[in-house]
């Protein structure tokens, strides 16, 4: 079974930059992405992007194109997700999540990370 | 963009059954995928691919998905089911989408 953990709380200045982590139990096999997804406090859950460490290349929605990172080591069995250019709209529960190619089930899910933007 | 369209709120009495549905244009050609997510607690996946269930995951939940319309059904409803409910599709243009989601209350 595998386990995501992810790093702590984070707060940030507006226009500053922020780097969750999320650290998987195992390897992650080429038939599964890191997903990142956020949930703004009272909101719904928003689909930010994905890797497929195997690979190494980011896919990001359009929103977020531009501002953030997503990035993977396999090494360490950890995946990152950078957003820069902060703003305070951007606070928010930042989860990680295994999914499966093909239909992109997310399962399991880290804990969560809150990022705070706050002047 | 791809969209898909969750209730806001259901209502459900004990030991009754609860129907969320979730609509999106030809839905019933995506496969799709249903979380539960309580209050301060990170999503869990309930069903998968319409309706299959990961290992732990009751009977009473259960998926249907045809035409413009998915459906979660939770049979014999139980307090502990009270939470927050989404539906999920991958999408070639949207990549991953989801409901707005469906508020649970078990009165």
């Amino acid at each position: 079974q595998v386990h995501l953990v992810q790093s702590g709380a984070e707060v940030r200045r507006p226009g500053s930059s922020v780097k969750v982590s999320c650290k998987s139990s195992g390897a992650i096999p080429s038939s599964y992405a890191i997903v990142w997804v956020r949930q703004a406090p009272g909101h719904g859950l928003e689909w930010m992007g994905r890797i497929i460490p195997m690979f190494g290349i980011g896919n990001y929605v359009q929103k977020f194109q531009g501002r953030v990172t997503i990035t993977a080591d396999r090494s360490t069995n950890t995946a990152y997700m950078e957003l820069s250019s902060l703003k305070s709209e951007d606070t928010a529960v930042y989860y990680c999540s295994r999914g499966l190619l093909g239909s992109l089930r997310l399962d399991p899910w880290g804990q969560g990370t809150l990022v705070t933007v706050s002047s | 963009s791809y969209v898909l369209t969750q209730p806001p709120s259901v209502s459900v009495a004990p030991r009754e059954t609860a129907t969320i549905t979730c609509g999106g244009d030809n839905i019933g050609s995506k496969s799709v995928h249903w979380y539960q997510q309580k209050p301060g607690q990170a999503p869990v996946l309930v069903v998968y691919d319409n309706r299959d269930r990961p290992s732990g995951i009751p009977e009473r939940f259960s998926g249907s998905n045809s035409g413009d319309t998915a459906t979660l059904t939770i049979s014999r409803v139980e307090a502990g089911d009270e939470a927050d409910y989404y539906c999920q599709v991958w999408d070639s243009i949207s990549d991953g989408v989801f409901g707005g989601g469906t508020k649970l209350t078990v009165l």
